[in-house]
């Protein structure tokens, strides 16, 4: 029931872009990013709700493909700001109680 | 708004004995989880309210775990009989809503020896 991410981790260079994928073996209803610092606590990036949906957030967006159970967390133009642990989290369909299940984590590092 | 607080912050305790978490939510949020986190892991659910109702209990935790959130405000979180595989970062999240943000505590660090 946890989903999946890919990659586990990522170097880029400031101004690269990064692609980071979550996958679930169940059909979603919904997808929640977040970033943790190290030391600190999630923060919320954003929600995707409906099969197909993208969204922006300054240079970060994503995408939710439905039918493919899948979500992209897309990164451009990369910032040192960016740097810590992305989670996705996923809200399975069906059920009534929304419980949100997070993903292991990417590592994102942005070196200058 | 102050936030998702959280106390203690810190928790060091010997094998065995038992140990208590107290998470106060944003005011007016109904949904409330509990996460477990280990170095390098992603958070792992351990429970979740709607109001004072506990709605669902990881089946990895085991009974010497509960949780409560009398009257639908603040909640805790007892570990009896802590082990040494207790140790981890404990974090409480609020959402206003079934299926909105989630928004974290700064967590409470367990370290059992």
């Amino acid at each position: 029931q946890q989903p999946v991410q890919s990659p586990q981790a990522v170097i880029l260079r400031e101004g690269e872009d990064a692609v980071i994928n979550c996958s679930s073996s169940k059909a979603l209803y919904s997808v929640h990013w977040y970033r943790q610092k190290h030391g600190e606590a999630p923060v919320f990036l954003m929600i995707l709700l409906k099969g197909g949906e993208q969204k922006g957030h300054d240079k970060i967006s994503a995408s939710f493909n439905e039918k493919k159970q899948q979500s992209s967390l897309y990164l451009t133009a990369s910032q040192l700001s960016y740097s810590g642990t992305y989670f996705c989290g996923t809200v399975n369909s069906g059920g009534s109680n929304y419980k949100l299940t997070f993903g292991k984590g990417t590592l994102l590092t942005v070196n200058p | 708004d102050t936030g998702v607080s959280q106390d203690p912050r810190h928790k060091i305790t010997k094998r065995g004995q038992n140990v208590t978490f107290r998470c106060d939510p944003i005011s007016e949020h109904n949904r409330l989880y509990w996460y477990r986190q280990t170095l390098g892991q992603g958070p792992e659910f351990l429970t979740y309210f709607q109001n004072e109702a506990q709605l669902e209990k990881s089946r990895l935790l085991s009974d010497r775990f509960s949780a409560e959130r009398p009257k639908g405000s603040f909640s805790t979180l007892e570990i009896q009989r802590t082990e040494q595989g207790d140790s981890a970062m404990y974090l409480c999240a609020s959402s206003p809503s079934p299926s909105g943000e989630l928004f974290f505590g700064e967590g409470s660090r367990l370290t059992v020896l």
